[in-house]
């Protein structure tokens, strides 16, 4: 059974900060990683995916990937208030190998 | 484009009823899924189609549980028996990949609350 552990949080950083979020799985067979957004009450939002070893960087966000240390983040450059939500880490999964196994996310709060 | 939509949004029902979510993915999507979340988890995976199959219902936790996809597009969630656990916010996801790489995109979800 795969899992996926994050930090609960909740992570308090001030506005133009640098948030990390970190996400550590456990099967050593993973190919593909997530990142989703969900803003309470609303669903999660895709905001990352990564697949190789490195770095990905896409506007304020980075996805950070090892795969023999089996981590993977997220970096948020120039936090801003809007950026407070949960994030949750997910790897594909399931008997089909396609399902999306979460962790229980990770709060971050920005204050201005 | 449009989104992945599911109605309803709010479901109150009693112990026992029966009760059925709708879900339509995004056009052309051809993998959807099913994941419920309960306050302070991540979402958790139910069941997958790929067009009108289900490829995976190892997530289901129990033959109360159902989903169908008749036509390869609107799938159906269908809880028999109600019981006060299942209240929980039920997600719709769909994917134009089914395969290892597939970016899932999700609907606003059915809030659903057994009483």
């Amino acid at each position: 059974q795969k899992e996926v552990e994050q930090n609960s949080g909740p992570l308090s950083v001030p506005e133009g900060a640098i948030a990390s979020l970190n996400c550590t799985y456990s099967d050593r067979g993973s190919q593909s990683f997530f990142w989703y957004r969900q803003y309470s009450g609303k669903s999660p939002e895709l905001i990352m995916f990564i697949y190789s070893n490195g770095d990905k960087e896409d506007g304020r966000f980075t996805a950070q990937l090892n795969k023999a240390s089996q981590y993977v983040s997220l970096l948020i450059r120039d936090s801003q208030p809007s950026d407070s939500a949960t994030y949750l880490c997910a790897v594909l999964g399931g008997q089909a190998g396609t399902a999306l196994i979460f962790g229980k996310g990770t709060t971050l709060s920005v204050s201005s | 484009g449009a989104g992945v939509s599911q109605t309803p949004s709010n479901k109150v029902t009693e112990k026992g009823k029966y009760v059925e979510l709708r879900c339509d993915p995004i056009s052309g999507h051809t993998a959807l899924y099913w994941y419920r979340q309960s306050l302070g988890q991540g979402p958790e995976f139910l069941i997958y189609f790929q067009g009108t199959g289900a490829a995976d219902d190892s997530g289901l936790p129990n033959d109360r549980f159902f989903a169908v996809r008749p036509e390869g597009s609107v799938s159906t969630l269908k809880i028999q028996r109600t019981e006060r656990g299942d209240s929980a916010v039920y997600l719709c996801a769909s994917s134009s990949r089914g395969g290892h790489y597939n970016e899932q995109f999700f609907g606003p979800g059915t809030r659903l609350t057994v009483l």
